[in-house]
């Protein structure tokens, strides 16, 4: 399975940051979920959201005002909106899918995105 | 919402030694979903242990996980090159992934 992250690397304060996942040698319709995590420079890994196929999603309690997880099943891709953004959501965003029991099995390569004016 | 914490935040080792990573709970977790990764200087962190000490195809056995309640411990056996990394632990919860701080191991 492979994972890809694409989007704009640098977003302005205030705006809508958006990142596309495109998976392949898999079909995003299989029994797993999808999902996002970020790591900002030097820090730990943050949990953002999950989504399944069929559209159901879970969000982290602490930015599920702003995130919005979406699948597009047909171009085998899901998406990350994260609206409002400051300096603090600078981080490397990784596309991931969720394994048994809940691990990460798979993982993008990353996408280092800055929010700066 | 559960906590981790790690420590220590950084180990000293030497290629063939023992390295013993402590990951703690801030409440008691079911084994089933705690995990542990390894992540090599700008790479994206690797699955190594699953359901607390079950080991993924693949990964050398010189990797163990143990423990259980809020204690939980990763052991590498003999350092090799590519062990000098960061390494979390991570549960998940409700809907809810949470990572632990992580725990450097450095070159003595």
């Amino acid at each position: 399975v492979k994972l890809q992250e694409s989007g704009p690397r640098l977003v302005k304060p205030s705006e809508t940051l958006s990142l596309t996942c495109s998976v392949s040698d898999d079909s995003i319709t299989t029994n797993f979920y999808w999902g996002w995590l970020r790591q900002p420079p030097g820090k730990t890994l943050e949990y953002i959201g999950t989504v399944y196929h069929a559209g159901q999603t879970f969000y982290n309690p602490s930015l599920s005002s702003r995130v919005t997880i979406s699948v597009d099943s047909s171009r085998n891709q899901f998406s990350l909106n994260l609206q409002s953004v400051t300096a603090a959501d600078t981080a490397k965003y990784y596309c991931v899918r969720f394994g048994d029991w809940w691990v990460v099995d798979f993982w993008g390569q990353g996408a280092l995105v800055t929010v700066s004016s | 919402e559960v906590e981790l914490t790690q420590s220590p935040g950084t180990l000293s080792g030497s290629l063939g030694e023992r390295a013993t990573l402590s990951c703690r709970a801030s409440q008691s977790l079911n084994s089933k979903y705690l995990a542990w990764y390894r992540q090599q200087p700008g790479q994206a962190p690797r699955l190594l242990i699953f359901g607390a000490s079950n080991r993924v195809t693949g990964i050398p056995d010189r990797f163990s996980g143990s423990g259980s309640g809020t204690e939980f411990t990763l052991t590498i056996n003999r350092l090799e090159p590519e062990d000098f990394a960061m390494y979390y632990c991570q549960y998940y919860d409700y809907s809810v992934l949470t990572f632990g701080g992580g725990t450097k191991v450095e070159i003595k």
